[in-house]
C-alpha cells in the first residue's frame, strides 16, 4: 500500500519568514495530493490541492509543488502570519487505471507549524 | 449550515465498555469517512462509506462497526472498548469520493481507562 512519509515533524518560524513542508509517497500511481490545516481543537480542512497533470499550484501566499520523478511534493508558505500556526498534513491517493473511483487517502505524519510574531 | 457535527466532543469509557460515536452532515454528500488520529501517526481511515445503506474497511477496522442507514448519518461503534483504542475521532464527509475535498468534523477525543 501507499506510505506517506512527511518532514520536518515540528517548524517554527519568525513572522514574514517562509515555511517548507515536504511529503514523499511511494506508489508511484498516486496522482492527487491535497493539503490539510489543522487548527488546535478543529478538524482538518483542505487549504490546497494538486493533480499529477500539474506540476505547480499556487494560491495567495500557498503554493504546492509536485515532482512526480522523485515521487515527493511540497507546500510553501510566504510570508508566514501567526495565524498559520497550525499542525498540517500531506495526502496521496491514486486513480487506478481502469478505475471508477479514487483509492483511499493516505496521510503524512503531520507538521506542527509555529510562527513567531 | 452546520457542515459536519459530531456527538459527543468528550467521551471517557472503561475497558470493556461499548459506545456509539454520531456524525451528521447536512451537505448531501455520498461518501462519509471515519478516521483516528494518534501523535506522529496523522490520520487513519477506520471505515467509509461510498452511499447509504454502505460500509466498507479501511486501513485500520479491527474493534469498530460502523452503520450508514441514512445518508447524513455515519455510527461509529466500540462494542468492547480497550485503552489501545484512545485517540482522536474525526469523521468527514466528500461530494464524490477520496479524490475531492473532505469536510470534517471537530472531532471527539475518547479515554480508555
Amino acid at each position: 500500500g501507499e506510505n506517506v512519509e512527511q518532514h520536518p515533524s515540528t517548524l517554527s518560524v519568525q513572522e514574514g519568514d517562509s515555511a517548507v513542508i515536504k511529503c514523499t509517497y511511494s506508489d508511484s500511481a498516486s496522482n492527487y495530493f491535497p493539503w490539510y490545516k489543522q487548527e488546535l481543537g478543529k478538524g482538518p480542512q483542505l487549504i490546497i490541492d494538486i493533480r499529477s497533470n500539474v506540476g505547480e499550484k499556487k494560491d495567495q501566499r500557498i503554493a504546492v509543488t509536485l515532482n512526480k520523478t522523485a515521487k515527493h511534493f511540497s507546500l510553501h508558505i510566504t510570508e508566514t502570519q501567526p495565524e498559520d500556526s497550525a499542525v498540517y498534513f500531506c495526502a496521496a491517493s491514486s486513480y487506478p487505471a481502469g478505475g471508477t473511483s479514487y483509492g483511499k487517502l493516505t496521510f503524512g505524519q503531520g507538521t506542527i507549524l509555529t510562527v513567531h510574531p | 449550515n452546520a457542515g459536519v457535527t459530531q456527538t459527543p466532543k468528550f467521551r471517557v469509557l472503561k475497558t470493556g465498555q461499548s459506545m456509539t460515536l454520531l456524525c451528521a452532515q447536512d451537505m448531501n454528500h455520498e461518501y462519509m469517512y471515519w478516521y483516528r488520529q494518534d501523535p506522529g501517526m496523522g490520520l487513519r481511515l477506520i471505515h467509509y462509506s461510498v452511499g447509504e445503506g454502505t460500509t466498507a474497511k479501511g486501513e485500520v477496522p479491527d474493534g469498530y462497526n460502523v452503520s450508514r442507514l441514512k445518508k447524513q448519518n455515519f455510527l461509529l461503534g466500540l462494542e468492547s472498548a480497550a485503552p489501545s483504542q484512545t485517540s482522536v475521532y474525526f469523521c468527514a464527509s466528500s461530494l464524490r469520493g477520496f479524490g475531492t475535498e473532505a469536510f470534517f468534523g471537530q472531532g471527539t477525543r475518547l479515554t480508555v481507562v
